[in-house]
């Protein structure tokens, strides 16, 4: 059964710092591109990031890109998301879901981690 | 950055009746887009892939159809079960972009 558990969230001031982390189970972790998507309270689904089989390459959105860096762990079987210099509008819950545009799309996801950005 | 735009954005129907969802794309896709399911609290689940191809463990009462910029979601025979918010995902090109939902309440 393929499983994803993310871990990490919490409360963090603007500009602060956070690592979120992504484990796998169930799957070849290491065959497979991974992706970031959130969604800010009462509001849709935003996709944040895609690493592909191998790390490379790596995709952002434009609302992160440049503060937000995903990397993988094949030997951990686990995917990451740095995330830096938060802003409020960062308040969302964090999906892990396995997939990308090569993929087509998301076909499992995990249960999420909040992240809270607020003084 | 390819717009995804659904209607409507709410809707209300009985049990056992038939809604129909769009999504919109701002330019062509082919058929390079997805339906996902969201119930309250829970992680999104995907319906249909290639706009019309169904996932393993849906049921066929979900059917979806489209090509190009304009793509629908059909629900017949609506169950109390299929209370949830629907998402397009379009996946042509980077930025990946989802719609940004149609909440369906059953009556």
């Amino acid at each position: 059964e393929v499983q994803l558990l993310e871990s990490g969230g919490g409360l963090v001031q603007p500009g602060g710092s956070l690592r979120l982390s992504c484990a796998a189970s169930g799957f070849t972790f290491s065959g497979h591109s991974m992706s970031w998507v959130r969604q800010a309270p009462g509001k849709g689904l935003e996709w944040v990031s895609v690493i592909g089989v191998g790390g490379v390459p790596t995709f952002y959105a434009d609302s992160v890109r440049g503060r937000f860096t995903i990397s993988r762990d094949d030997s951990k079987d686990t995917l990451f998301l740095l995330m830096e210099t938060l802003r409020v509008e960062d308040t969302a819950l964090y999906f892990c879901a396995r997939g990308s545009q090569a993929a087509g799309g998301f076909d499992y996801w995990g249960q999420g981690t909040l992240v809270t950005v607020s003084s | 950055d390819i717009q995804m735009t659904q209607s409507p954005s709410s809707l209300s129907a009985s049990v056992g009746d038939r809604v129909t969802f769009t999504c919109q794309a701002s330019q062509g896709i082919r058929n390079s887009l997805g339906w996902y399911q969201q119930k309250p609290g829970k992680a999104p689940k995907r319906l249909i892939n290639a706009a019309s191809a169904f996932q393993s463990g849906v049921p066929s009462r979900f059917s979806g159809s489209g090509f190009g910029t304009e793509f629908t979601l059909t629900i017949n025979s609506l169950q109390p079960e299929d209370s949830a918010t629907y998402y397009c995902l379009q996946y042509n090109s980077y930025p990946l972009t989802f719609g940004q939902g149609t909440r369906l309440e059953i009556k």
